[in-house]
């Protein structure tokens, strides 16, 4: 079985600053996906970036960036110039490709929260 | 990003009472729905997973008589909590996507979830 760790469970980053967390992941398959995603004060899960295994460029979605190690098994998140709004628990996420129907869903990791210091 | 609409967004009851909540694909087709409980400060545990039309997939540990879901269109999923007690309270969370879709709009969309209050 598939297994998401996040051995941070809290971090913490001065305004403007750059953080990176942590992820690793177990898994047999060859082709999956990985996300992150971040659930703020409200509890609303937002997607903050996806990659899908078989592609080998970091994804990147303006401040945010992965830096994806798939012989480590490792898709650690990068926030630069961090936010106050940028505060919340923040999620790494596994999902297998092949399959219909109800196949994949997400595996969670435990989280980790981030808190932004002014 | 697609929009997962869930309702209400938090519910008191009292013991023994049933409660539903609703979750809804307000601008995709939602052939598979996810509903998640989780706990303060820990991560989301998978209840069930549904397919349209089909009987919901329960989770190790999870009564499916308890906990009775429905999904019995493309945009709409519920889950009823029947007779519920105080330990069922907690936040849960419906997600939902559409698996026809190919490569990167395969997506997972979250509601904003429910919090459960049993007195």
């Amino acid at each position: 079985a598939q297994t998401v760790t996040q051995s941070q469970p809290e971090m913490s980053v001065q305004e403007a600053e750059t953080v990176t967390l942590s992820c690793t992941y177990d898994t047999s398959e060859s082709d999956y996906y990985l996300f992150w995603y971040k659930q703020p004060p409200s509890r609303q899960m937002i997607l903050v970036i996806r990659q899908e295994a078989y592609k080998q460029q970091n994804a990147t979605e303006n401040r945010f960036s992965v830096n994806f190690q798939k012989a480590a098994k490792s898709f650690s998140l990068k926030i630069s110039d961090s936010q106050l709004g940028d505060a919340a628990m923040y999620f790494c996420a596994y999902r297998t490709r092949g399959g219909g129907g109800s196949q994949g869903n997400l595996i969670f990791g435990k989280g980790t929260k981030l808190s932004v210091k002014p | 990003g697609a929009v997962v609409s869930q309702h209400p967004s938090w519910v008191i009851c009292k013991s023994g009472t049933s409660v539903k909540i609703e979750c809804r694909s307000l601008d995709f087709q939602a052939t598979t729905m996810f509903w998640y409980r989780q706990f303060p400060k820990q991560s989301l545990m998978l209840m069930a997973t549904s397919n349209e039309g089909s009987k919901a997939t329960y989770e190790q540990g999870v009564e499916k008589d308890k906990f009775l879901i429905n999904h019995a269109s493309l945009t709409l999923s519920t889950l009823t909590v029947t007779s519920a007690h105080p330990e069922d309270s907690s936040f849960y969370i419906c997600s939902a996507r559409d698996y026809r879709l190919a490569g990167a709009k395969n997506i997972q969309y979250f509601g904003a979830g429910t919090r459960l209050s049993v007195l």
